[in-house]
């Protein structure tokens, strides 16, 4: 199975700095990526997802951007925070649809990080 | 894209069965349904999919309508611990199963 690496675990940042959250995978080679932010007691809000080296889907007009590096690297990043910037971001992980041919993916599960708690004050 | 309606909380007594119900009535042909969980602070976990059969695992068994508009998820036996935000999703072959969205799920209590 995959395992998904975020850091860090709690992030406290003043309105208007930079922001950069990294994601990791291993155990799979050729996943597809994803950004999920949650807001306190809501539910998972899609925000980017790439399908391979430099390729990025957006799927929420924001001030954050994602960027694809490597294979099993996934960065978040902002310019200028905002306070609805606050909440708590997970990472997740599918491995590539060429994987499972039967079912062109459908079958596939996602992993998820342990995430990243965002205050932004 | 297909979408999934859950009832926003349920209660269980702890040991009881529990059963979680997910309606997704324009569901196509080649969606599959997916179900993960999420304990407080914590990122989601897998549980169980399937596609048109009903399904078991360890942890807990889907059990899919013939007409494929609706499934449940079932817990035969509720602990503590399966105290969770509970999640419906259905994987849609558009652009290859690529895209994945959430909705708000299920808060599942589970009283001692």
């Amino acid at each position: 199975s995959q395992t998904i690496h975020q850091w860090p675990a709690t992030l406290v940042q003043p309105v208007g700095s930079p922001l950069s959250l990294e994601c990791t995978v291993e155990g799979t080679s050729n996943p597809n990526l994803y950004w999920y932010r949650q807001a306190a007691g809501r539910g998972l809000q899609l925000l980017f997802y790439s399908v391979g080296i430099g390729q990025i889907s957006s799927e929420v007009p924001q001030n954050l951007s994602a960027s694809r590096p490597q294979d099993r690297q996934f960065i978040l990043s902002s310019k200028k925070l905002l306070l609805s910037d606050s909440g708590f971001y997970l990472c997740a992980s599918v491995s590539g649809a060429g994987r499972d041919k039967e079912s062109g993916g459908g079958n596939e599960k996602l992993f998820f990080g342990s995430g990243t708690q965002l205050s932004v004050l | 894209d297909a979408k999934t309606t859950q009832p926003n909380s349920m209660e269980s007594n702890e040991e009881e069965p529990v059963h979680l119900p997910c309606n997704h009535s324009t569901i196509s042909g080649t969606d599959y349904i997916h179900w993960y969980r999420q304990l407080p602070s914590q990122g989601p976990e897998y549980v169980i999919h399937g596609l048109t059969s009903n399904v078991n695992n360890r942890m807990a068994s889907l059990a899919i309508a013939e007409d494929r508009k609706s499934s449940t998820l079932i817990l035969h036996r509720a602990t503590l611990r399966d105290a969770a935000v509970y999640y419906c999703i259905l994987r849609d072959p558009l652009w290859g199963y690529q895209k994945v969205t959430f909705g708000t799920g299920t808060k599942l209590q589970v009283i001692p």
